[in-house]
C-alpha cells in the first residue's frame, strides 16, 4: 500500500531555518499536506500543495515538491521556540478524501 | 472556522468497561475519521465514515466499533476496554471534494486500568 516516510527527529537553533523532509510512494497523490501537532493537542493543518505545483510559500513556511522523486519538504524560516512540535506529512489520492496517509511525524526541537 | 469537538479530553476507564468516545463537527463534512496515536507509531486509522450510517474499517479496527447516525456526529465504541487500548484518540473530518484536508479535534487521552 501507500507509504509516507519522515525522519523522526530534528533539532535546530532558534533563528536558524528548519527543513523537514518527507518521501511518499503513491504516484497518484493529488494533494500533499503538512500538519503540526503541539503537545497534548490535535493536529493543525499548516499548508497543503496540489501535486502539479512545485512550490508554495506562506509567510515563514515554504513547501517544495519534487514529484519525480516523490519528495516533499517543509522549510521554516527563522525558527522560533514556539515552532517546537511534531510535524506530519500526509498525502491524499483522488478518492473523495478517503485515501489519506500520514507519515510517522518529525519531532522538531528548537534550542535557545 | 471548522470546528471538531470531542466529548472528553481525558478519560480513565477500567478493563472490561464499555467506552464511548464522541466526535462532533460543525462544517457539514461528509467524511469522518477515528485515529489512535501512540508514541513511535504515528497515527493509525481505526475506522472512517463517508456518509450517515456508512462505515469502513481502517488499519486497526479490532476491538472497536463505530456509529454514525447523524452527519455531524461520529462515535467510537470500545465494547470491552483493555489496557492495550490506552492511547490518544483523534477524530477528524473532511469534505468529499476539493482539497480533502482533514480537520482534527483536540484528542481524547484514554487510560484503561
Amino acid at each position: 500500500g501507500e507509504d509516507v516516510e519522515q525522519s523522526l527527529f530534528l533539532s535546530v537553533r532558534e533563528g536558524d531555518s528548519s527543513v523537514i523532509n518527507c518521501t511518499y510512494t503513491d504516484s497518484s497523490s493529488t494533494y500533499l499536506y503538512w500538519y503540526k501537532q503541539e503537545p497534548g493537542a490535535g493536529l493543525q493543518l499548516l499548508t497543503y500543495i496540489f501535486s502539479n505545483m512545485d512550490m508554495k510559500q506562506d509567510q515563514r513556511l515554504t513547501v517544495l515538491l519534487n514529484k519525480k522523486d516523490k519528495h516533499l519538504s517543509l522549510r521554516i524560516a527563522d525558527t522560533q521556540t514556539g515552532d517546537s512540535a511534531i510535524y506530519f506529512c500526509a498525502e491524499s489520492g483522488d478518492n473523495y478524501g478517503q485515501n489519506f496517509v500520514f507519515g510517522p511525524g518529525t519531532r522538531l526541537s528548537v534550542l535557545p | 472556522d471548522v470546528k471538531v469537538t470531542q466529548s472528553s479530553r481525558y478519560l480513565v476507564k477500567r478493563t472490561g468497561e464499555k467506552v464511548f468516545l464522541e466526535c462532533v463537527q460543525d462544517m457539514d463534512h461528509e467524511n469522518m475519521f477515528w485515529y489512535r496515536q501512540d508514541p513511535g507509531l504515528g497515527l493509525r486509522l481505526i475506522y472512517f465514515s463517508y456518509d450517515v450510517k456508512m462505515k469502513e474499517k481502517g488499519d486497526i479496527p479490532e476491538g472497536y466499533s463505530v456509529s454514525r447516525e447523524k452527519k455531524e456526529r461520529f462515535s467510537l465504541i470500545l465494547e470491552s476496554a483493555s489496557t492495550n487500548q490506552t492511547s490518544m484518540y483523534l477524530c477528524a473530518s473532511s469534505l468529499h471534494d476539493g482539497s480533502y484536508e482533514q480537520y482534527f479535534g483536540p484528542g481524547t487521552r484514554l487510560t484503561v486500568t
